[in-house]
């Protein structure tokens, strides 16, 4: 079970703009960046969104990320039907010595 | 272009110890611009980091595996390795090799493809 917690699905029609949601503590999103990776169907995960809001070289703008408290979200804006995947969020936990930490993970289907 | 590609057995019994390795081409390991870690996946479960090391020797591990876990580099090789003691059924798992950006923790870019290691007798 992940100290950052996500939902396990969200959908959404092409065109339309959804939200995932990631909530962690005082200890890894309350004091650390929020990071979003894509992860397509059988492939490795891609980062898409880095220190909360920043979006890395080809990542398209339709891609947006934020950060409030101790929770961040990712938000896709103009959905498409290859956006379907697998988000997950990740930051750094500063306790017990520090360390990365991933969310479980959310299944976006584009219906 | 980096390019990371894991390598190692598919399947590993119980009680014993799953050894991988990580070869990265068109650039070397030895930099002071990158770590080299280890994420894993459980087949349709969530993403969880292993561990992470630096040229100069430097190792860092995911606080829940540290104990079971060594992670090392060669550079006259090019690779850096895994090894994970005491293997269980639950440490079955798509293993990712990863490069990680020195100046920032969470940015793990390229990874390798990843290799499925399941742990049965």
């Amino acid at each position: 079970q992940s100290v950052l917690t996500q939902p396990p699905s969200v959908s959404g029609t092409p065109g339309q703009r959804i939200t995932i949601s990631c909530s962690g503590g005082n200890s890894n999103i309350g004091t650390n960046n929020a990071y979003w990776y894509q992860q397509l169907s059988g492939s490795a995960p891609k980062l898409l969104i880095y220190r909360n809001n920043q979006r890395p070289s080809g990542v398209p703008d339709r891609f947006s990320g934020s950060k409030s408290g101790t929770s961040a979200s990712l938000a896709i804006s103009g959905l498409r039907s290859e956006d379907e995947a697998d988000y997950y969020c990740a930051t750094w936990d500063d306790s017990v010595s520090g360390h990365v930490v991933f969310g479980g993970g959310t299944k976006l289907t584009v219906l | 272009q980096l390019q990371l590609q894991e390598s190692g057995p598919g399947l590993v019994t119980p009680s014993e110890t799953l050894s991988l390795t990580c070869t990265v081409s068109g650039g070397s390991i030895r930099t002071t611009s990158s770590y080299w870690g280890w994420i894993r996946q459980p087949p349709g479960k969530g993403l969880e980091w292993i561990a992470s090391v630096y040229f100069s020797g430097s190792t860092y591990y995911n606080p829940s595996l540290k104990s079971r876990v060594t992670i090392s580099m060669d550079t006259s090789k090019n690779q850096f390795s895994l090894k994970l003691s005491s293997v269980t059924a639950a440490d079955t798992a798509v293993y990712y090799c990863a490069r990680r950006t020195s100046s920032d923790p969470i940015w793990f870019d390229p990874w390798g493809q990843g290799t499925l290691v399941t742990v049965s007798s």
